[in-house]
């Protein structure tokens, strides 16, 4: 039972580059969410989608988008990195946050040059 | 929104004292309070959580408060060993579709042996 899986792991990209992050859960949970961690901020909401079919946006979407994929799947793209957009960045999914908390993926460190 | 407000940023006691981490929430219908514990490198991990219609809840060493008169919650770990050494992060949300967290900045725990 890998839980929440996250890839790639680590990434460098130069300004302007596009890149897509991968994110699977397999605890058949209905909700799943991106978000990015920076030094002092805490983390913070990119997108979610509360079921299959549905996105929203968070806090800081500007720059990225989001495919909910089906019920497992949910990616984030950015489409032309920029140097802001160096974070490490969470995938989580939840079948009832309000009762269960959130399980978090393992972390991408993105580094923008 | 809901905004979440997390002190101190930086905890420093010496193994066996007592830590206090106490966090504010804006949007009074937030009924759901979790507290997260982060690793150096590591995902983010659910380690105790409250609801609104409780006052208190403990989990051996570690314990949370919530007034909701005040709309703050508190974390409390006795008798700190080194392994307590993390970042605690405090969230607030509400019961609705998505029930995304919001999440305070943190607090980098050091215990001192």
């Amino acid at each position: 039972n890998a839980g929440v899986t996250q890839t790639p792991k680590f990434q460098v990209l130069k300004t302007g580059q596009s890149m897509t992050l991968q994110c699977a859960q397999d605890m058949n949970h209905n909700s799943m969410y991106w978000y990015r961690q920076d030094p002092g901020m805490g983390l913070r909401l990119i997108y979610y989608s509360a079921s299959e079919g549905t996105t929203d946006k968070g806090e800081v979407p500007n720059g990225y988008n989001v495919s909910r994929l089906n019920k497992r799947e949910f990616s984030l793209r950015l489409e032309s990195a920029a140097p802001s957009q160096t974070s490490v960045y969470f995938c989580a999914s939840s079948d009832r946050p309000s009762l269960y908390g959130y399980t978090f993926g393992s972390g991408t460190r993105l580094t923008v040059v | 929104g809901e905004n979440v407000e997390q002190h101190p940023s930086t905890l420093s006691v010496q193994e066996g004292d007592s830590a206090v981490i106490k966090c504010t929430y804006s949007d009074s219908a937030s009924n759901y309070f979790p507290w997260y514990k982060q690793e150096l490198g590591k995902r983010p991990q659910l380690i105790i959580d409250i609801r609104s219609n409780v006052g208190e809840k403990k989990d051996q060493r570690i314990a949370v408060t919530l007034n909701k008169t005040a709309k703050h919650f508190s974390l409390h770990i006795t008798e700190t060993q080194p392994e307590d050494s993390a970042v605690y992060f405090c969230a607030a949300s509400r019961e609705a579709a998505g029930n995304k967290l919001t999440f305070g900045g943190g607090t980098r725990v050091l215990v001192k042996p």
